[in-house]
């Protein structure tokens, strides 16, 4: 079975502080993903990744960045965390073609800026 | 980017009953999944129908798509407390990511 693993299922940082989610997924998926989900809003893209060393904006990506140094691991970076960033975060992976294949959560994260 | 919409946004039954939830949608697509989520989890996969695709099954789940509407509809039959979740319809349009949809709610009770 897929594992898609997100480094902490609770998390509460400060205002300004630079916050760190980490995802890793177990089954060599080229494709992984970012989303928030906010109630009333569903699940919005933030960040993707169809490769090693690639990025692609998704939806929303203004205050956020991504790293993936290794085909296993996809970080979410908030530089300056600020109240309206929190969220319950979810991280995904898939293989393929992006909208041809079904996605793989983790999850979620429920990050707190206070 | 186009957006599924689910529809009702909350549904509530009794065990036994079976559940209907619609996904509309505004572009041509090439696929539409449906996930479900329960309370503070991760989505998980259900089913994925493909444009070309009328119906599907899968255990006690099945969905249609009609693509000269623009709909798809996700049947659960003989609900049980379990089933108790969002459920979510994405869509995609090309080689692109999926959109989903804010979800429809189920309760079932015992």
């Amino acid at each position: 079975d897929v594992k898609v693993t997100q480094s902490s299922r609770y998390l509460v940082k400060r205002t300004g502080e630079k916050v760190f989610l980490e995802c890793v997924q177990d089954m060599d998926h080229e494709n992984m993903f970012w989303y928030r989900q906010d109630p009333g809003l569903g699940l919005r893209l933030i960040y993707f990744s169809y490769d090693v060393k690639m990025k692609e904006k998704g939806d929303i990506p203004e205050g956020y960045s991504v790293s993936r140094e290794k085909k296993e691991r996809f970080s979410l970076i908030l530089e300056s965390a600020s109240t309206n960033q929190t969220s319950m975060y979810l991280c995904a992976s898939s293989t393929g073609f992006i909208s041809y294949n079904e996605q793989f959560f983790g999850p979620g994260t429920r990050l707190t800026v206070l | 980017s186009q957006q599924g919409e689910e529809d009702p946004q909350a549904l509530s039954i009794q065990e036994g009953e079976n559940a209907t939830m619609n996904c509309s949608y505004k572009t041509s697509i090439n696929n539409l999944q449906w996930y479900r989520q329960n309370s503070g989890r991760g989505l998980v996969h259900l089913i994925l129908i493909r444009s070309n695709e009328r119906e599907k099954h899968s255990g006690r789940l099945r969905v249609t798509l009609d693509t000269s509407k623009k709909s798809s509809s996700l049947l659960i039959t003989a609900s049980r407390a379990a089933d108790t979740a969002s459920y979510f319809c994405a869509t995609d349009a090309g080689y692109s990511t999926l959109t989903f949809g804010k979800g429809t709610m189920l309760l079932v009770s015992p």
